[in-house]
């Protein structure tokens, strides 16, 4: 199972555009990047998921470079409500093995 | 509100009893997942269903953990003799197993062992 490395926490204000970078050197050919975001005594809700190059949805976007072996969440003009920890995840999404293992996440606080 | 419930929200209880706890996934959603969570962690996995089929179970989970998904539907996690370590949120969260496995979250169960 391809481990996951993230800074643990990160600042920025309001207004901003947030890059949170994860490392995930021993990625395997079946495993997709999947992100995900948890507020306080909350579970944690899925954000976005991509395989390579860039994916966007309504909240974020993904980057993947060619080597798969990190990738950048980006968050475009943060507000105070997108403070929280956010996790990166690697896993094989379609094998039977879905034990996907989450590391300590990065806690992002948004400043006025 | 994800669709996922849990109950209860809160439980506590003292060392050496046992609790269980229920989760609700999305009707249409045939996976289901159980983790632990505890305070400036991520979630740790405990276990995977497919429909009713257990497939999956973290080595970390003692004989102590048992969890059931009767008709692959709703699913149960048993804790028995707990023990002050067992204090955390526990969290379950259901997929479709469709492109993406989205997992969606239920709120959780905070349990604390006294």
């Amino acid at each position: 199972l391809a481990k996951t490395t993230q800074p643990i926490s990160m600042d920025s204000y309001e207004g901003q555009e947030v890059n949170i970078t994860c490392s995930h050197n021993n990625i395997a050919t079946n495993d997709y990047i999947t992100w995900y975001q948890q507020f306080p005594s909350q579970g944690p809700r899925f954000i976005i998921q991509g395989y390579k190059t860039k994916v966007t949805n309504e909240v974020a976007s993904l980057f993947i470079p060619a080597d798969r072996k990190s990738s950048t969440l980006s968050l475009p003009r943060v507000s105070l409500s997108d403070t929280a920890v956010y996790y990166c995840l690697v896993g094989d999404i379609a094998g039977n093995n879905r034990k996907l293992i989450w590391g300590l996440g990065t806690s992002l606080a948004v400043n006025p | 509100d994800t669709g996922v419930s849990q109950d209860p929200r809160h439980k506590i209880t003292k060392r050496g009893q046992n609790v269980t706890f229920r989760c609700d996934p999305i009707s249409e959603h045939n996976r289901l997942y159980w983790y632990r969570q505890t305070l400036g962690q991520g979630p740790e996995f405990l276990t995977y269903f497919q429909n009713e089929a257990q497939l999956e179970k973290s080595r970390l989970l003692s004989d102590r953990f048992s969890a059931e998904r009767p008709k692959g539907s709703f699913s149960t996690l048993e804790i028995q003799r707990t023990e002050q370590g067992d204090s955390a949120m526990y969290l379950c969260a259901s997929s479709s197993g469709l492109a993406g496995d989205e997992q969606y979250f239920g709120p959780g169960t905070r349990l604390t062992v006294t």
